[in-house]
């Protein structure tokens, strides 16, 4: 079984400046995907980024950006020229990579991102 | 394009009641998946359905239930309701043909209150 751990339940940053949000994951598996889905108050989530793990190039999403550090398990996201509107909950989840796809994440807790402006 | 349309949005109903909760996909995705959050717990995967067939499970008991319909619409069902099923259902279409990227589009969710 995989597990998901988002371990900072909030943080707070200041507009234009760069936040870290932390995760690191348990898995034997080998092929598999991670995401972070942002869940803005009171609206649907949806994808912010995602990689591949056998990608070792780290993805990129104009301000969003990640470090995946395979070895060690560990999965952040890096948010850049932090803006009002990505006041959101932020997960990290995992995904078994299949052949014929597969819809079962497994989420981290999500942690609260506020933007202070 | 259509997104993910969940109904109803908001409901409540009163314990050993049952529930019966829709979900419309994306045009075009096969793939659905039901998700409880509540906020001990988080998100929960619930099940998923993948052409009018049940792909993968996770642990709930088995008053939850779904389906799917041969034009992918999905229901889930919970059955004599507990205070603790209150929760955010949310659901999820996909894409899973041979490109797939793993990427779920959720719908805006269903807020279901057990009194």
């Amino acid at each position: 079984a995989q597990t998901v751990t988002q371990s900072q339940p909030e943080m707070s940053v200041q507009e234009a400046e760069t936040v870290t949000l932390s995760c690191t994951y348990d898995t034997s598996e080998n092929n598999y995907y991670l995401f972070w889905y942002k869940q803005p108050p009171s609206r649907q989530m949806i994808l912010v980024i995602r990689q591949e793990a056998y990608k070792q190039q780290n993805a990129t999403e104009n301000r969003f950006s990640v470090n995946f550090q395979k070895a060690a398990k560990s999965f952040s996201l890096k948010i850049s020229d932090s803006q009002l509107g990505d006041t959101a909950m932020y997960f990290c989840a995992f995904m078994k990579y299949y052949t014929g796809a597969n819809s079962k994440l497994t989420f981290g807790k999500g942690i609260t991102l506020s933007v202070r402006p | 394009k259509a997104g993910v349309t969940q109904t109803p949005r908001y409901l409540i109903k009163t314990r050993g009641q049952q529930v019966t909760l829709s979900c419309s996909p994306i045009s075009g995705h096969r793939s659905v998946s039901w998700y409880q959050q509540t906020p001990g717990q988080g998100l929960q995967f619930l099940f998923e359905y993948f052409s009018e067939t049940q792909r993968n499970k996770g642990n709930f008991p088995g008053r939850f239930s779904g389906r799917q319909f041969s034009n992918s619409r999905s229901e889930m069902n919970v059955s004599t309701l507990e205070l603790g099923d209150s929760a955010l259902y949310l659901c999820a279409s996909s894409f899973s043909g041979r490109d797939h990227t793993g990427e779920l589009f959720f719908g805006e969710g269903s807020r279901l209150t057990v009194l």
